[in-house]
Formats: structure tokens, sequence, C-alpha cells
């Protein structure tokens, strides 16, 4: 079955600490995305990727870093400088960048906590 | 600042009955929109998107824009308890900008 699998489910971050969470999708989408949700807020998009080796910030890229070595995977890593981590993420993919018309789909999330 | 704006809830309505949700964008040059379910703890669940004006229909779910007015709302009909869930709004209002609301929360209570 084609689809977008995230991993971990739940992952916990101890204070200065980089974490990276994977994203795979086998979907033969172009474009992947990461977004942040915290309660009662709309999902806030991290970074995003059009193309193999070569992604942009989104509104909230300061502390996280990503990679798209390969078509496949977008990894998230959340580094010791983003002060306030504890959130589920999401990752997603588009089958293009997203123009009139491009549906947005997304993986089974993980959720990050600071011990 | 692209807004996309939604009441929180939570909407509670009987079993059978027609739930409406409602949202609100800010960005005239809007050129789609979507309708995500999530339950808790669960990602997003595209349910329904409209490009155009007027009314789309799916099953019980119904998708409306109004363009002019700038909101667009979803109705579902005939609410079962599984409908139970925070129904998200996302605007696609340019290239690689896709706007969320915070979600409205809908309780279908049997």
């Amino acid at each position: 079955d084609g689809g977008i699998t995230q991993s971990p489910k739940y992952l916990f971050r101890k204070e200065g600490q980089n974490v990276t969470l994977s994203c795979e999708q086998n979907l033969n989408h172009d474009a992947m995305y990461w977004y942040r949700q915290d309660p009662g807020q709309g999902l806030r998009l991290i970074y995003y990727s059009q193309i193999v080796n070569d992604f942009q910030k989104g509104d909230i890229a300061e502390g996280y870093s990503v990679s798209r070595e390969k078509k496949e995977s977008f990894p998230l890593t959340v580094t010791s400088a983003q002060k306030n981590p504890t959130a589920f993420y999401l990752c997603a993919s588009s089958r293009a960048g997203l123009g009139a018309n491009e549906k947005l789909f997304f993986g089974s999330g993980t959720q990050l906590s600071v011990l | 600042q692209k807004e996309v704006e939604q009441n929180s809830g939570p909407l509670s309505v009987p079993e059978g009955a027609i739930a409406s949700l409602n949202c609100t964008y800010s960005d005239r040059g809007s050129q789609s929109f979507f309708w995500y379910r999530q339950y808790s703890g669960k990602s997003p669940e595209l349910i329904m998107f409209i490009y155009s004006n007027g009314d789309k229909e799916d099953g019980r779910f119904t998708a409306q824009l109004n363009k002019a007015s700038q909101y667009v709302s979803l109705l579902i009909r005939d609410s079962q308890p599984s409908d139970s869930a925070t129904y998200l709004c996302a605007v696609n209002v340019d290239n690689n900008d896709m706007r969320f609301g915070a979600g409205t929360r809908l309780t279908v209570k049997p």
C-alpha cells in the first residue's frame, strides 16, 4: 500500500540533545513537508522540499534542520536550539508543489516530548 | 498575514442531525480549499476539497464555497458518533503555502 511512514510514534528529548524524526513515502510524490501542531493551534509549516537536494524554510524553521537526499525520504532534526519542541510533528507530501488543486497527504505523526 | 479562522467549538449535535462547520479566510487570492478530519492523537485525513464557488457533495458531506464572502463550510448530514473529531479547514493560498485553521471540535451524541 502506498503511503507516508513516520517513525517513531513517540519520542523523548533530553535537554541539549538533537533528535531526528523519520519520514518515508512510497507515493512517488515530488514534494514533502514538515508541520508542527500544538494544542488549539493550526498546523504550522517548518520546512518543505519540492525536489531532491532542495528545501525551503517555512514559517517556523528556527531550531530545525532537514535534508532531502532521496525522493522518498525527508528527515527532520530538532536541534537543541529549539527551546520548546514539545508538539505533534506531521510529515506530508503532495504530487507536486502546492499549486492550484494539489492535495496534501499526511503521515501518522510523531509526538515529541521533553524529559 | 494570511489567516484561516474557525470556531474552536466544541460543536455538539445529536445523532442523525446536520452538523455545520464554518471557515473564513483572509487572502482573496486563495485558490483551493480543503477539509480534513482529525481524530484525537491521529493525523489529518482529507475528506473534501472544493475549487469553485458553489456546493460539492460527496456522500453525507457537502462543501460550500463563497469566494466573494471568503468563507467555506462543511455540512455533515445524518451525523454519526464516528464523525466526532476535529475538522481542519485548509486554504491553498499560492504555491507551497497551505494555511490551516485551528480546527473545530465536533461531538455527535448518540
